[in-house]
């Protein structure tokens, strides 16, 4: 099956520097690409997704890169923001099948 | 729509105890998950069914754990009997593949203390 692995398992930044987490995989033929975040005690929600057929999305200050020969993707946050903090879960799969990474609580300090 | 709805909200319960955990999906999902959620384990997927068939239950951590989805608009996880280990947040989510996102929906979770 596949195997996703996430780092760092925790980030602290400041307020308005960058955050960059990184997730890798096993499976070749995945080729969806979600980021979930998660807040205290609330429910995993999507921020952005990429699919196989792209390098690179931006949706404002988040943005996920993709790099299909080394298997691996991250997730950039610039100018980070106290709201920012929150775990983060990167998920490849496919259509039938998604595996979540472990999870990286990112921090955002003022 | 409502979203994904899940029921109860809070679970406390004894040892042995029998447990229910209820989800119904938005309408028009036809996959449906359920995830278990520790501090120690993360999340985990238990099982996912597609069009009310169960397609993936290696997540099931053992015979105590069973799942059923009767129909397109409800899912049931049981546990019995309970054992303290088994305390979690267990989500449910749902999804549409058919549309051209693959996003999964979460409901707001069930909070299992057993005791």
């Amino acid at each position: 099956g596949e195997n996703v692995e996430q780092h760092p398992s925790t980030l602290s930044v400041q307020e308005g520097d960058s955050a960059v987490i990184k997730c890798t995989y096993s499976d070749s033929a995945s080729n969806y690409f979600p980021w979930y975040k998660q807040e205290l005690g609330k429910r995993p929600q999507l921020i952005i997704d990429i699919r196989s057929n792209v390098g690179e999305k931006k949706d404002q200050r988040i943005a996920v890169t993709l790099n299909k020969t080394a298997k691996h993707f991250s997730l950039h946050i610039t100018e980070t923001q106290p709201e920012d903090s929150a775990v983060y879960f990167c998920l490849t799969g496919t259509a039938s099948k998604l595996t979540f990474g472990t999870g990286t609580r990112l921090q955002v300090t003022l | 729509d409502a979203g994904v709805i899940q029921s109860p909200r809070h679970e406390v319960t004894e040892m042995g105890q029998e447990v229910t955990l209820r989800c119904k999906p938005i309408s028009g999902h036809n996959s449906l998950f359920w995830y278990r959620q520790t501090m120690m384990r993360g999340l985990e997927l238990l099982i996912y069914f597609n069009n009310n068939v169960p397609i993936d239950d290696s997540g099931m951590p053992e015979d105590r754990f069973s799942a059923k989805m009767p129909n397109a608009s409800f899912s049931t996880l049981k546990i019995q009997p309970s054992e303290p280990r088994d305390s979690a947040v267990y989500f449910c989510a749902s999804r549409n593949p058919g549309s051209s996102y693959n996003e999964q929906f979460f409901g707001p979770g069930t909070r299992l203390t057993v005791l």
